[in-house]
């Protein structure tokens, strides 16, 4: 089983609409979790931390089940600039390293 | 936010050849950096956690003797990979701590031909 488990898309939706990503993560002792951004042939980019009460950023908002060990990123209102690779990230027994879900991958149409 | 730079961006070389790949924390000291791999359209796998001054830590199943891993000062790193085959080709990307937050450099695409 992958530590990281991620719905890979792509999820096409039009400008405006809401859209949620799933995940679920394998290790129950991970403390850290994260949502971060990756365009093509980029580096990925933070783009929030995810808490144990949920957070919301804007129009992100993100979710932490840790009995369930999911954990959910949506965005409501989607631009054009939301057209990326959302990729699910935890942190690994090592500590600071990061365990990354595959990704997935976002479409937002005019 | 911190700043990660990686050189060279992209380099093509040629099989047997080695190519090594400089990460630096710009305006930070990154006593533990981290590198990791990507393949097309797979999710980036961390390949070796890099201490300053001691020996790498490296993933099961990655190679201590093909990628080199030179962590000499608090804001330099670099990997080399050595013995470069077409099947090493990838994006590879390095990233430090500053606090909770892990900031990724920009990668290095990496062709072996």
């Amino acid at each position: 089983r992958k530590e990281v488990e991620q719905d890979p898309g792509p999820f096409n939706v039009p400008e405006g609409a809401t859209v949620a990503f799933n995940c679920t993560y394998s290790n129950s002792a991970s403390q850290s979790f994260f949502w971060y951004r990756q365009d093509c042939r980029k580096e990925p980019k933070l783009l929030m931390s995810v808490y144990s009460s949920g957070n919301e950023d804007g129009r992100f908002t993100a979710q932490l089940n840790r009995a369930s060990q999911y954990i959910s990123l949506l965005i409501r209102d989607s631009k054009l600039s939301d057209s990326a690779t959302y990729l699910c990230v935890v942190n690994s027994n090592s500590g600071y390293a990061l365990n990354f879900g595959k990704g997935t991958s976002l479409l937002v149409t005019p | 936010g911190a700043v990660v730079s990686q050189h060279p961006s992209w380099v093509i070389c040629k099989s047997g050849t080695s190519v090594k790949i400089e990460c630096r924390s710009l305006d930070f000291q990154a006593t533990t950096m981290f590198w990791y791999r990507q393949f097309p359209k797979q999710s980036l796998m961390l390949m070796a956690t890099s201490n300053e001054g001691s020996k790498a830590t490296y993933e099961q199943g990655v190679e201590k003797d093909k990628f080199l891993i030179n962590h000499a000062s608090l804001t330099l790193s670099t990997l080399t990979v050595t013995s470069a085959h077409p099947e090493d080709s990838s994006f590879y990307i390095c990233s430090a701590t500053q606090g909770r937050e892990q900031y990724f450099g920009p990668g290095t695409r990496l062709t072996v031909t």
